[in-house]
């Protein structure tokens, strides 16, 4: 059974730039959720998507937003970078939500310049 | 904000020997689960533990949780140099919050040859 995949693993952009990630989950597996990454701030929860559907959302600014598509996989969405948002982005995929064991795939790191 | 956090923040021992982590937690949880990442990559999920659960063990790892102290262990037998990583509790609050996975701090593992 494949894992989780990001895409892409690296990304570099300027302040004030947006960027979209990429995250195809486990075969089956419905729900996604987005955690970001930092030596200072350690791992924060982002949102979780489920069948299409927002059910839950970390403490983030609007300019962090995602989506979920009708097979499951999902992007997420930053818009007006700030060299703050430079991170490792980890998703993560469930059979049933965060009660559940998660599974991550390797991360996309971005760095903001 | 971190409701887990890891004690230590840091373990160094030698080849064979016995490695404990503890985790403390703040508000009552459906489960708690362990996780490791090596150097900046994905995480692995190692263990899930319920509530209603005090011991489990999978292969050379052994958790116990306590939910009246709000705490929990990962002890892992007989190390070797591959379990060189961070080690990370994971909290899923009971009662619908919105939280997602609320991860600590995590313990930096290094299992020296």
């Amino acid at each position: 059974k494949a894992g989780v995949t990001q895409t892409p693993r690296y990304l570099i952009k300027t302040r004030g730039q947006q960027v979209t990630l990429s995250c195809s989950p486990i075969s089956g597996h419905r729900s996604v959720s987005w955690y970001q990454q930092t030596p200072g701030q350690g791992l924060q929860f982002l949102f979780e998507y489920f069948s299409e559907t927002q059910r839950n959302k970390g403490n983030f600014p609007g300019r962090f937003s995602g989506r979920q598509f009708s097979n499951s996989r999902s992007e997420m969405n930053v818009s007006t970078l700030e060299l703050g948002d430079s991170a490792l982005y980890l998703c993560a995929s469930s059979l049933e939500g965060l009660k559940a064991e998660a599974f991550f795939g390797q991360g996309t790191r971005l760095t903001v310049v | 904000s971190q409701q887990g956090e890891e004690d230590p923040q840091a373990l160094s021992i030698q080849e064979g020997e016995n490695a404990t982590m503890n985790c403390s937690y703040k508000t009552s949880i459906n489960n708690l689960q362990w996780y490791r990442q090596n150097s900046g990559r994905g995480l692995v999920h190692l263990i899930l533990i319920r509530s209603n659960e005090r011991e489990k063990h999978s292969g050379r790892l052994r958790v116990t949780l306590d939910t009246s102290k709000k705490s929990s262990s990962l002890l892992i037998t007989a190390s070797r140099a591959a379990d060189t990583a961070s080690y990370f509790c994971a909290t899923q609050r009971s009662g619908g919050g919105a939280d997602g996975l609320t991860f600590g701090k995590g313990t930096h593992l290094i299992i020296q040859p």
